[in-house]
């Protein structure tokens, strides 16, 4: 089975630019998650979904940050406007049922580097 | 709040030796799960071994096994027989039994020395 999925590998772009990261979960996997990766702060979850339903954002730093799940089979993490401390590796997560004995699959993430 | 502590920034191990990493977690939680993932410089993560809370036995995956002491709330991985291929970030992960989110340690990074 292919592993989750997540597009592009890297972006480079300039502040005040709209920034969209994409995932594909492992198909069947109820629950997507995103994380976020930086040297200061490690790894830290943004938002959970469950059956594409949002169930925790509150590690979505700011108003800038929205996520969405349109269907079982694709995420976005959007930045608007994107700002140079956004810069990090942005992970997607999915595991299948309960995400306590399930572990969760990760993808290879997006290094975002915001000039 | 849960918190995950790895209180190793770095290790260092000579092939074909054993390296034990630590980790140290804080939680009221009586039934949870317990997680350590590596992180080779691909970035990809991967599930290294896990543990449930309820289990006195410690999980083993091959040449990986873990101390877990729930009293001391101490969750440590010892790998034997090292590895070049085991060169990576190593995260130590804690989640409690009603779901919600994966708490991460700021990691740990080993070498491996031939």
């Amino acid at each position: 089975d292919a592993g989750v999925i997540q597009s592009p590998r890297h972006e480079v772009t300039e502040m005040g630019q709209e920034v969209t990261l994409r995932c594909k979960p492992i198909s069947g996997h109820d629950y997507l998650f995103w994380y976020r990766q930086t040297m200061m702060r490690g790894l830290e979850l943004l938002i959970y979904f469950n059956n594409n339903v949002p169930i925790d954002d509150s590690g979505m730093p700011e108003d800038r940050f929205s996520a969405k799940m349109p269907n079982a089979s694709f995420s976005t993490l959007k930045i608007q406007p994107s700002e140079p401390r956004d810069s990090a590796v942005y992970f997607c997560a999915s595991s299948l049922a309960t995400p306590t004995n399930q572990p969760q699959h990760f993808g290879d993430g997006t290094r975002l580097s915001i000039l | 709040a849960q918190t995950v502590t790895q209180s190793q920034p770095e290790m260092s191990v000579q092939e074909a030796e054993t390296v034990t990493l630590s980790c140290t977690y804080d939680t009221s939680e009586s039934d949870y799960y317990l997680f350590w993932y590596k992180q080779p410089p691909s970035r990809q993560m991967i599930l290294v071994i896990r543990q449930e809370a309820y289990k006195q036995q410690n999980a083993t995956e091959n040449r990986f096994s873990v101390n877990f002491q729930k009293a001391a709330k101490s969750f440590s991985l010892k790998i034997s027989d090292s590895q070049l291929g085991d060169a990576a970030m190593y995260f130590c992960a804690y989640i409690r039994n009603q779901g919600g989110k994966l708490i991460f340690g700021q990691g740990t990074e080993l070498s491996v020395k031939p």
